[in-house]
């Protein structure tokens, strides 16, 4: 299994800001995930970070708002650009594992926006 | 769109009893997984089961699928405080690889 960290674990920023998560894994994986968790709710695929081209996306999200960069196979940043209280949430990366199609997450970053 | 619903939403019960957590789905899957998720923490996955399973286990943990009814159930056995956690299902429609679509959860609560 895969250990994968993400920094910061929390934030707190003011609207309009930008806030770039950091998600590290301990060993090279295919693909890494970025989803959200809003309060009380369950989790959301925001897009796969594809290493070394253009994330994809899912409906709804867009890269103006959510960048996202995969330099290498073990690294990837996830930014949350012009912020409202809306993107207050949980922020979680994962990885794909060696098995069959499950996923490893983060500990996950908690953002709260003013 | 949300692919799993998970029920209960809540679930309460004391520490030695079992716990069974329900999972329904739409669509054909290739495999559905339960992963466990510690007070708004990160995600721990806990059991994979493919489409061709019936049964599986894993410790105090038993995963059930029923294709035909696109239903899953989460049993825990000899449940303890430490089990308190939500609880969530999460399919996979394509085989090898695909996207994971996550249920609303169930959040289980085990008191001494």
């Amino acid at each position: 299994s895969a250990v994968i960290s993400q920094k910061p674990s929390r934030d707190i920023c003011q609207r309009g800001t930008s806030l770039t998560i950091q998600c590290q894994v301990d060993s090279q994986v295919t693909m890494m995930f970025w989803y959200r968790q809003q309060p009380g709710q369950s989790l959301t695929l925001i897009a796969t970070a594809n290493q070394g081209s253009e994330a994809t996306y899912e409906s709804g999200f867009v890269i103006d708002k959510f960048p996202i960069s995969r330099p290498n196979l073990t690294f990837s940043t996830l930014t949350v650009s012009n912020m409202s209280p809306e993107d207050s949430s949980i922020y979680l990366c994962s990885a794909l594992g060696t098995g069959y199609n499950e996923q490893f997450f983060g500990p996950g970053t908690r953002l709260t926006v003013l | 769109s949300q692919q799993g619903e998970e029920d209960p939403q809540a679930l309460s019960i004391q520490e030695g009893e079992n716990a069974t957590m329900n999972c329904s789905y739409k669509t054909s899957i290739n495999n559905l997984q339960w992963y466990r998720q510690n007070s708004g923490r990160g995600l721990v996955h806990l059991i994979l089961i493919r489409s061709n399973e019936r049964e599986k286990h894993s410790g105090r943990l038993r995963v059930t699928l029923d294709t035909s009814k696109k239903s899953s159930s989460l049993l825990i056995t000899a449940s303890r405080a430490a089990d308190t956690a939500s609880y969530f299902c999460a399919t996979g429609v394509n085989s090898g690889y695909s996207t994971l679509t996550f249920g609303k959860g169930t959040m289980l609560l085990v008191s001494p």
